[in-house]
């Protein structure tokens, strides 16, 4: 157990659907990350947050977003779904500054149908 | 911009040592990474070396840094069947003062019997 937790390891939903994946980082991290794993595109950093804060932004498209609550805990929506939305979903945490303190969950896999 | 580069594949016997090699574009990185992924798994960090290091060696891990030419290798000695897997090296983004992680494209690695 790395100490960051991703709900739900599996999903399976069909185009045009709208999916929330959950990640809960280490305890004591501010800093969330968000990558997507795909076949063909490697790991893209999607979005960070750090201590409820929007950080930086990388390769999201608008039909995604993201929020950090005061728990710490991240969502990421996911809408208007396509095929080619299907992908790994990591969450990774750090401490500010990152370090050597990043820390990836096992990730969500995201089958769109 | 950000941008690191590996190439996609290598095959070892098993007993060699493997050497997997990255090039970074960042030079203001303060920290290089190494992950392991195996099948369906999530990223395993493996080891790490700060910027101003050329070496850091872990048990059967060696992590060569060359700065100027922006090069980084990671060497495993005695390879194992187990070893099989893709290894990304990453470099943190921090020109937005996000921290992110950028990673290369990864590299797998086949051990054979």
């Amino acid at each position: 157990d790395s100490g960051v937790t991703q709900t739900p390891k599996h999903l399976i939903t069909a185009t045009g659907q709208r999916v929330t994946l959950r990640c809960s980082p280490r305890s004591g991290d501010l800093s969330v990350y968000w990558y997507q794993q795909s076949l063909d595109q490697g790991l893209q950093f999607l979005i960070q947050y750090y201590n409820g804060e929007e950080r930086a932004k990388g390769n999201i498209l608008e039909r995604f977003s993201a929020q950090q609550f005061p728990d710490l805990h991240s969502e990421l929506n996911l809408s208007s779904l396509e095929l080619g939305d299907s992908a790994l979903y990591f969450c990774a945490s750090s401490v500010e500054g990152g370090g050597y303190g990043y820390t990836f969950g096992s990730g969500t896999r995201l089958t769109v149908v | 911009g950000e941008d690191v580069e590996q190439s996609l594949f290598l095959s070892v016997r098993e007993g060699d040592s493997s050497v997997i090699n990255c090039t970074y574009t960042d030079s203001s990185s303060t920290y290089l990474y190494w992950y392991k992924q195996e099948p369906g798994a999530g990223l395993q960090l493996l080891t790490y070396i700060f910027s101003n290091m050329d070496m850091k060696q872990d048990q059967r891990l060696t992590v060569l840094l060359n700065k100027k030419d922006k090069h980084l290798s990671l060497r495993i000695a005695d390879t194992q069947t187990g070893d099989s897997a893709i290894y990304f090296c990453a470099e943190v983004g921090g020109m937005d003062s996000s921290y992110k992680l950028i990673f290369g494209s990864g590299t797998r690695l086949l051990v054979r019997p």
